[in-house]
């Protein structure tokens, strides 16, 4: 069964780093989110995707974030300059295109953790 | 931001007990209602997407319904197993794309 895959699974890095986080979404889906969980908080939304562009983003999603889908396979979250509130576990998923289709499909996580 | 709750935050129940849990949203605003099972170190999976009032769903042991106009919705799981133990999410979509996620029932069943 189709699945998508996150890495790295842990990433440890220091404040003021750059980290990259990679997801492989499904084929042949055509929506692609991010979203974070704060240890003993919610699973909050950051950002969505579609068509090469984002469509919605929280406010959390400031200018340290970006996101690219360098090369129709993988799709990235990329954090300029991590700060220590930025540890987290960050998930990613997608959906399918066709109307009426709703689940979202979530990879296992990147744990981050800033030091 | 969208206040989501779930309840309760934990649970622990014998082997072969039925079980329930609910999940409390806004109901305005609303587009679909998601549930997910959730365990340690693995993907987030997808149990049920729910879109109309009085809806009711079921895949083996576990079914959910869903009142749109009072908004809630409540998971059942029928002869809890060992590996039922999870955390259950929901997570309320309105017309945008995005998820507001309750904070989850951590479901422990007792063998």
């Amino acid at each position: 069964e189709p699945e998508v895959t996150q890495t790295p699974s842990h990433q440890v890095t220091q404040m003021g780093q750059e980290v990259i986080l990679r997801c492989v979404p499904i084929s042949n889906h055509l929506y692609f989110y991010w979203y974070r969980q704060i240890l003993g908080q919610k699973v909050e939304f950051l950002v969505s995707f579609y068509n090469n562009e984002i469509s919605e983003k929280s406010e959390i999603f400031d200018d340290q974030f970006s996101v690219e889908r360098p090369d129709g396979s993988n799709f990235t979250l990329k954090i300029r300059s991590t700060k220590l509130e930025d540890s987290a576990m960050y998930f990613c998923a997608s959906r399918g295109g066709l109307a009426g289709t709703y689940e979202q499909y979530f990879g296992p996580g990147t744990r981050l953790t800033v030091t | 931001i969208l206040n989501v709750e779930q309840s309760p935050q934990s649970l622990h129940v014998q082997e072969g007990d039925s079980t329930n849990f609910t999940c409390s949203f806004p109901s305005s605003n609303f587009y679909a209602l998601h549930w997910y099972r959730w365990e340690t170190a693995k993907s987030p999976e997808a149990l049920f997407v729910m879109t109309l009032n009085g809806d009711e769903k079921k895949k083996g042991r576990i079914s959910a319904t869903l009142n749109t106009k009072e908004g809630y919705s409540y998971l059942y799981i029928k002869g809890s197993q060992p590996e039922d133990s999870a955390t259950y999410l929901c997570a309320l979509q309105t017309g945008a794309n995005n998820l507001f996620f309750g904070t989850g029932t951590r479901l422990t069943v007792i063998p």
